[in-house]
């Protein structure tokens, strides 16, 4: 298994907090993704990075803001939390575009 | 699209049983195109990729089916096992675009004993 670490595991918190979630690689991978999962979707991408302080939004950023101060871990920050973020989300890495992505474990979010 | 129902389309198989999965892709212009496994409660899991200068890939008790005139792609699980079922999906890539895989939404295998 790639060497992908999310935390936390899980997550409930209340509407209006902020909330982070980590992923850690121990691949040194240059790209890094953020996904959320939700029942009838897809998998679809919130944010990814090509390197480190390089980011880009997916289809899904609204609310959501990341960083990536260094190459083994990607930041997903929900400034105010709401109850429609309310999903699993799924870190991501791949060496190259042209390659396979390989997924950590997920964190489940409920936001109340 | 974006308005569908909550279920996933099954499949049920018997143990030893070859499954064939199946996905539509939407854009002709993907090139790259990958099958995932996801477990009850786990990330997706890569199985197999295939590019689409090439119709079929092989790997360990799998073989992916490209069919680009169709835009259809397949799964084949030979001899399936209890510890295959799982929901599979497909994920394609459009060529020279961005780093961004597009996802299918799955097919749940079961696999009976």
């Amino acid at each position: 298994d790639a060497g992908i670490t999310q935390s936390p595991r899980h997550k409930v918190t209340e509407t209006g907090t902020p909330v982070t979630l980590r992923c850690h690689q121990t691949e040194n991978h240059r790209y890094m993704y953020w996904y959320r999962q939700d029942p009838g979707h897809g998998l679809r991408l919130i944010h990814y990075s090509y390197g480190v302080k390089d980011t880009d939004k997916g289809e899904v950023s609204d609310g959501y803001s990341v960083s990536r101060s260094k190459t083994e871990d990607f930041l997903l920050t929900l400034e105010s939390a709401t109850s429609s973020q309310t999903s699993v989300y799924f870190c991501a890495i791949s060496a190259q575009p042209e390659g396979p992505q390989h997924f950590g474990d997920g964190t489940r979010l409920s936001i109340l | 699209g974006e308005n569908v129902g909550l279920h996933l389309p099954t499949l049920s198989v018997q143990e030893g049983d070859n499954s064939i999965i199946n996905c539509a892709y939407s854009n002709s212009a993907s090139d790259y195109f990958i099958w995932y496994k996801q477990e009850s409660g786990k990330g997706p899991q890569f199985i197999i990729d295939i590019r689409s200068n090439m119709d079929k890939r092989q790997g360990q008790r799998v073989t992916v089916l490209l069919n680009k005139t169709v835009k259809h792609l397949s799964l084949q699980i030979a001899a399936t096992q209890p510890g295959d079922s799982a929901v599979y999906f497909c994920a394609e890539k459009e060529k020279g675009g961005s780093e961004k895989l597009v996802f299918g939404k799955g097919t749940k295998l079961t696999v009976n004993p």
